[in-house]
């Protein structure tokens, strides 16, 4: 059971750059996450999907898109990559059913903007 | 919107308990998550309370009051390997927040 995959695990953009960094499950979870964490730092919500179609800031989604085509995927994109998005990026996945399931994450990409 | 406090590093002696303290202000409140952390990996599920009181498994006992706002994470015979970062995550309206994590250091 592969769980959350994310891809790649690493990698350095110039500035202005673009990317998309890649989500799938494969636990059929209604709910997504992308979350980046700071060095020392918790881990702040950039966007979050409840759904197939679905998708809604969290507290930080300036410089982020998503979209949520399929159950299985949610790609984060970085349209003009910046130092302050250097940073790593963890996506989670649960199933709100009753007796909420915890979230499961991705191994996370390590993103540097030079 | 949400706040989610925790102290931000506690230091305890192998096979000693020590107790990470969560307090949260947040609005469609639906339950409280505790992650164990270890450096350069990804966060692992400890714990999950919806209701008032006192859950165990094994060594780690997690708490919550909903009425204060509060929770907390108690590890007990603290091993080396107990070593990292501990994060409480409130669920509220769809979202699933976290707290700034509270590092633990396990010394012999």
């Amino acid at each position: 059971n592969a769980g959350v995959t994310q891809t790649p695990k690493f990698r350095i953009l110039k500035i202005g750059q673009s990317m998309t960094l890649q989500c799938t499950q494969d636990m059929n979870h209604n709910y997504m996450y992308w979350y980046r964490q700071d060095p020392g730092m918790g881990l702040k919500l950039i966007y979050y999907s409840v759904g197939a179609g679905i998708t809604d800031k969290g507290e930080v989604p300036n410089g982020y898109n998503v979209s949520r085509s399929t159950t299985e995927d949610f790609p984060l994109r970085l349209e003009l990559a910046a130092p302050s998005q250097t940073s790593v990026y963890f996506c989670a996945s649960s199933y709100p059913g009753e007796g909420h399931t915890e979230a499961f994450f991705g191994q996370g990409t390590r993103l540097t903007v030079v | 919107g949400q706040n989610i406090d925790q102290p931000t590093e506690m230091t305890a002696t192998e096979g000693a308990i020590v107790q990470i303290n969560c307090t949260y202000q947040t609005s469609g409140f639906n339950g409280l998550f505790w992650y164990q952390q270890h450096a350069g990996e990804a966060p692992t599920f400890l714990s999950y309370n919806v209701l008032d009181g006192l859950e165990e498994k094994g060594r780690f006992s997690s708490f919550l009051s909903r009425s204060k706002g509060y929770s907390y994470l108690l590890l007990k015979e603290l091993q080396m390997k107990d070593s990292a970062s501990y994060l409480c995550a409130a669920f509220n309206d769809y979202k699933l927040s976290f707290g700034a994590g509270t590092t633990v250091t396990v010394r012999a």
